[in-house]
């Protein structure tokens, strides 16, 4: 059964940083792209990050661009997302997507607040 | 970067209805458009691929056309288990790009 669980979510203040992980499993890792995809509460859906599977391709959001970094360690089944320079408008419910989106995670809230 | 705009925002249906939402791209994306269903809580849920390849496991009702940057998503028969949010992605070119939902809600 494919997995994709997300973790590293939580309360952080305007300028702190966090990483988020996405915990893959039951399928090959490194033969897929793997994305990052984020909701605002109340929102629509925003396109953060993708990686391809050999981490050649990186592509980031302009909204987060500079400040974000995506990552993957295949041998480890998991792909990450560091957020620095964190605002009050990253506030959201984060989601790891793979390939062309056919898998999610549940999600992790990150929320940033004073 | 490519903008996608949906019509409508939000639409009333019944159990039964047929229904079709737009999705327009500002710039052509070839077939390079997915569709999405999401429910309160959940994780979106992938339902049309390549414009108009539904995805395994998804019912025959739903269906997706269109190429270029004007694509449908259409339900041919409305289920109870349908009223959801919907949203079209641009995988053409990044950054990838989200239409901003249609809510499809009960009559």
């Amino acid at each position: 059964e494919v997995q994709l669980v997300e973790s590293g979510g939580g309360l952080v203040k305007p300028g702190g940083s966090l990483r988020l992980s996405c915990a893959v499993s039951g399928f090959t890792l490194s033969s897929y792209t793997m994305n990052w995809v984020r909701q605002a509460p109340g929102k629509g859906l925003e396109w953060v990050a993708s990686i391809s599977s050999t981490s050649t391709y990186i592509y980031y959001g302009g909204s987060v661009k500079g400040r974000f970094t995506v990552s993957r360690d295949n041998a480890q089944n998991s792909v990450f997302l560091q957020m620095n320079s964190l605002r009050v408008e990253d506030t959201a419910v984060y989601y790891c997507a793979s390939g062309v989106y056919g898998y999610w995670g549940p999600g992790t809230l990150v929320t940033v607040s004073s | 970067d490519i903008q996608m705009t949906q019509s409508p925002a939000s639409l009333s249906a019944s159990v039964g209805d047929r229904v079709t939402i737009t999705c327009r791209a500002s710039q052509s994306i070839d077939t390079n458009l997915l569709w999405f269903q999401q429910k309160p809580g959940k994780a979106p849920n992938l339902l049309i691929f390549s414009a108009s390849n539904v995805q395994t496991g998804v019912p025959s009702r739903f269906s997706g056309g269109g190429s270029g940057t004007v694509f449908t998503l259409t339900i041919s028969r409305l289920h109870p288990e349908d009223f959801a949010t919907y949203y079209c992605l641009q995988n053409y070119s990044p950054p990838q790009t989200f239409g901003p939902g249609t809510r499809v809600e009960i009559k």
